[in-house]
């Protein structure tokens, strides 16, 4: 069991906008960054979002980030059959003094 | 342009030792604020982190598994080594390394290596 807890799956067409959830506690979302990553089938993670809102370079707009207390989010929109992966929040947990990922999200494009 | 490669046996034995090195090119390890990451993943599971290790020498490892985990510059400037022993077949997974920012920003993967734990 996580602790960062995401919703296992998630839905939406073409065009629509979805958010994914990452629920944590004062011990690791509230007070450290979050971080979101994307994992297309059968290839290795790529960093979405960093710094709780924040994206790299080469990230479409189309992906947002954002945090509020002890739970952050992942906002898609204009969704693309080509969002349709797996997607993992990520922050450093201060009582367990590790890095901890929520459980993960798959994404479907209907 | 910042790659990392892992590289180790894809097969191990119960009760082994497991021995990954991750290469990596365009960047260096005594840069102020780099690390490398070592992160897992067993099929059809989720991702779990496994230990860093910083410019500066400073490690980092999951407190699950401390124990069995040791994170080390390789004898080459360009490589990082992770060890785990006691190896299980609860540990087969896709182990994979990353450039990381301190404290935790993980920005460039490599592509991952399989390993399967089995007599």
């Amino acid at each position: 069991q996580s602790v960062l807890t995401q919703p296992p799956s998630a839905s939406g067409t073409p065009g629509q906008r979805v958010t994914i959830s990452c629920s944590g506690s004062s011990y690791n979302v509230r007070i450290n960054y979050v971080y979101w990553y994307q994992q297309l089938p059968g290839a290795a993670p790529k960093l979405l979002i960093y710094r709780n809102d924040q994206r790299p370079s080469g990230v479409p707009d189309r992906f947002s980030g954002s945090k509020s207390g002890t739970s952050a989010s992942l906002a898609i929109s204009g969704l693309r059959s080509e969002d349709e992966a797996d997607y993992y929040c990520a922050t450093w947990d201060d009582s367990l003094s590790g890095e901890v990922f929520g459980g993960g999200t798959k994404l479907t494009v209907l | 342009q910042i790659t990392l490669k892992e590289s180790g046996p894809t097969l191990v034995k119960p009760t082994q030792t497991l021995t990954l090195t991750c290469s990596f090119s365009g960047f260096s390890l005594t840069t102020s604020g780099v690390g490398v990451g070592w992160i897992r993943q067993p099929p059809g599971k989720a991702l779990e982190w496994l230990a860093f290790i910083f410019w500066d020498d400073v490690k980092r490892y999951s407190p699950s598994l401390r124990s069995r985990l040791t994170i080390t510059k390789g004898t080459s400037q360009n490589q990082v080594v992770l060890t785990m022993t006691n190896m299980d077949p609860v540990d087969t997974a896709t182990y994979y390394c990353a450039h990381t920012w301190t404290p935790d920003y993980m920005d460039v993967w490599g592509k991952g290596t399989t390993v399967t734990v089995s007599s």
